[in-house]
């Protein structure tokens, strides 16, 4: 089946430090990958569409220049947390799909900000 | 754009027990509509999706049923277990327009002894 890598799974940083995240799609080639945000309890908030070789694609209200999307090949995509601070605390999940495939989720990576 | 609502928001059933939950979507032109099952802290996990051209779909326990005419979809659990026990989110998708899903905002069951 469809496998999609995350890293890291946990990250506490200070506040003001860029932290980077990885989506890898292991086994297929991945047309476009997603960014979501998820808090506690909550459903999960798209971020971000990203297809490989273009610029995202961001959702209302998500700061591009905050949230660096980078997908340089079919099987990666990096998110960039840039000056992060305690509010972007938070779980944030990768998924990737081949087209008219199902999306396939990362682990996820536990964001902590102090 | 296409708008997911789903309900319950909790859901509690006993060892054995069904559990129903219910979707409606607002777009006619969505065609794809997955479920999900995210146990805390982890991946949402596709458990059982279903195309509109297709009334209902059964995978042991797991059943999905869409009514295309009311817009609405179910996921039906039977003989349910307390590895049941997680989040469950409906989405909704026009494959042929649209690059994201559009999920409801997830079902907590609660399977007890």
């Amino acid at each position: 089946g469809a496998v999609v890598s995350q890293h890291p799974s946990w990250v506490i940083c200070k506040s003001g430090t860029s932290v980077k995240i990885e989506c890898r799609s292991l086994d297929f080639q991945a047309t476009t990958m997603f960014w979501y945000r998820q808090f506690p309890k909550q459903s999960l908030m798209l971020m971000a569409t990203s297809n490989e070789g273009s610029k995202a694609t961001y959702e209302q209200g998500v700061e591009k220049d905050k949230f660096l999307i980078n997908h340089a090949s079919l099987t990666l995509s990096t998110l960039t947390v840039t000056s992060a601070h305690p509010e972007d605390s938070s779980f944030y999940i990768c998924s990737a799909r081949r087209r008219e495939q199902p999306q396939h989720f990362g682990d996820g990576t536990r964001l902590s900000i102090l | 754009g296409e708008n997911v609502e789903q309900h319950p928001s909790t859901l509690s059933v006993q060892e054995g027990d069904s559990a129903v939950i219910k979707c409606t979507y607002s777009d006619s032109a969505s065609n794809y509509f997955p479920w999900y099952k995210q146990e805390l802290g982890k991946r949402p996990q596709l458990i059982i999706d279903i195309r509109s051209n297709v009334g209902e779909k059964k995978d042991q326990r797991i059943a999905v049923t869409l009514n295309k005419t009311a817009k609405h979809f179910s996921l039906h659990i039977t003989e349910t277990q307390p590895e049941d026990s997680a989040v469950y989110f409906c989405a909704a998708i026009d494959t042929g327009t649209a690059s994201k899903l559009t999920f409801g905002t997830g079902t907590r069951l609660q399977v007890t002894l």
